[in-house]
């Protein structure tokens, strides 16, 4: 079964302090990561995936399969950046097309 | 252009009533899915159609859901005699096609709320 955690319910930092919010994941396959965000009163909406290897809106997030982490990193947090974060899970194969979310963390930047 | 559209918004239903949920994908998206999103949840995987075919429908809670898509592009997710559980926000979601670089677009939900 795949399983995905985010640890932190709440994650509060102050305007341009750096951010990292925790994804672990648990599956036996080849797993693709994502992060999805939502933004208040707007849809979930997706913000990176592992296989881009790109940098939106400043973040970043490394697929580490030695430690099954897919953590999401900015160094320098800005209040725009509050909102609900979901890491998702998803079989690369392609046989298995549903994402299965953790639990996600909301993220308050300060100003 | 115009993304996912789930009507209605919000749903008060009493429990043993019936409700239907519609989706819009966004035209010309051959696979839809359904998410059921409880309050403090992540949302959790309900079922899939790849045009008309309703190929997985493992993630439905029960045999009072049920999800058709006859003509490939509208859906709707019916809940036969609602209950407390129920109660949650229903997500639909649309992509191109299957695979690493197809994205599934969400709609805005949504909000069941059983009494």
């Amino acid at each position: 079964a795949q399983r995905v955690t985010q640890p932190e319910k709440l994650l509060s930092v102050f305007k341009g302090a750096p951010v990292e919010l925790k994804c672990n994941y648990s599956y036996s396959g080849s797993p693709e990561l994502f992060w999805y965000v939502q933004y208040s009163r707007q849809r979930l909406q997706l913000l990176l995936r592992h296989i881009s290897r790109e940098s939106i809106k400043g973040f970043t997030a490394d697929l580490n399969k030695g430690e099954t982490s897919f953590h999401l990193k900015k160094p320098f947090a800005q209040e725009e950046d509050s909102a609900m974060y979901y890491c998702a899970l998803r079989d690369s194969g392609g046989s298995n097309y549903k994402l299965t979310f953790g639990k996600g963390t909301l993220l308050t930047v300060n100003p | 252009g115009a993304g996912v559209s789930q009507s209605p918004r919000y749903k008060v239903a009493k429990r043993g009533q019936d409700v239907a949920l519609r989706c819009d994908p966004i035209s010309g998206h051959v696979s839809l899915f359904w998410y059921q999103q409880a309050l403090g949840q992540g949302p959790e995987f309900l079922t899939y159609f790849q045009n008309e075919a309703q190929l997985d429908k493992s993630g439905l809670p029960s045999d009072r859901f049920f999800a058709e898509r006859p003509e490939g592009s509208v859906s709707t997710l019916k809940i036969q005699r609602t209950q407390q559980e129920d109660s949650a926000v229903y997500l639909c979601a649309s992509s191109l096609a299957l695979g690493p670089s197809y994205e599934q677009y969400f709609g805005p939900g949504t909000r069941l709320t059983v009494t």
